[in-house]
């Protein structure tokens, strides 16, 4: 069965350093791997996906995520934070062989100026 | 282009009241899905259609109905609220080829009391 863990229910940084959110899966053949962030009272919005192919895949507004296949995990980093990237982040998991997405609970990321 | 509309914004219903919940998408998108999102829960998947005419039961479908009523328009029912149906909805929908990311509507808040 798939599923996903985000080890922390919530990240602080202060703006301008580097952040990172992560994010371990179990699934039974290839992953289909993603973010997705979510402002106050919105929906989720597509961050960045893993499919094949290079390990460090970048996304939108600079953030960026690593496979690790060994480690079975996709975290998701940015160099250098900003206070507008405050918000809830939710790792996502798709087996190839499947259909369904398997959403992490969500990190709340703070963001102090 | 709209992407994922949701309607109504928000509901108040009282213990045995139905309702359905509306969603549309303008992406020609052939899967679509119905989440619920609860606090410290992350999404759950209740309903999806993988294409027009087919439907299939998520995580927790117990209480809901779907309908695919054509390519575009996908809605929740609900035939007998129950306070513990008290969440935000999601609606999204998803293409086929090159990972199957998903576009979430705004979403609607739902109270049973």
């Amino acid at each position: 069965a798939q599923s996903v863990a985000q080890p922390e229910d919530q990240v602080n940084v202060a703006e301008g350093n580097p952040l990172t959110v992560k994010c371990t899966y179990s699934v039974s053949g290839n992953p289909y791997l993603f973010w997705y962030v979510q402002y106050p009272n919105r929906g989720l919005q597509f961050l960045l996906k893993y499919i094949t192919g290079d390990n460090l895949v970048k996304g939108s507004y600079g953030f960026e995520a690593e496979f690790n296949k060994s480690q079975t995990s996709f975290h998701l980093k940015k160099p250098s934070a900003l206070v507008s990237d405050s918000a809830l982040y939710f790792c996502a998991v798709r087996d190839t062989g499947g259909f369904k997405t398997i959403f992490g609970a969500g990190t709340r990321l703070f963001v102090k100026a | 282009n709209a992407g994922v509309t949701q309607t109504p914004k928000f509901q108040v219903l009282k213990t045995g009241q139905s309702m359905t919940l509306q969603c549309a998408q303008d992406m020609n998108h052939n899967s679509m899905y119905w989440y619920r999102q609860d606090p410290g829960m992350g999404l759950r998947l209740i309903y999806y259609s993988a294409s027009e005419g087919t439907t299939d039961k998520g995580e927790v479908p117990n209480g809901y109905n779907v309908s695919r009523l054509n390519k575009r328009e996908f809605s929740l029912r609900l035939e007998s609220a129950a306070p513990s149906q008290t969440s935000v909805y999601f609606c999204a929908s998803s293409g086929t080829g090159g990972g199957y990311e998903q576009y979430f509507g705004p979403g609607t808040r739902l109270t049973v009391t």
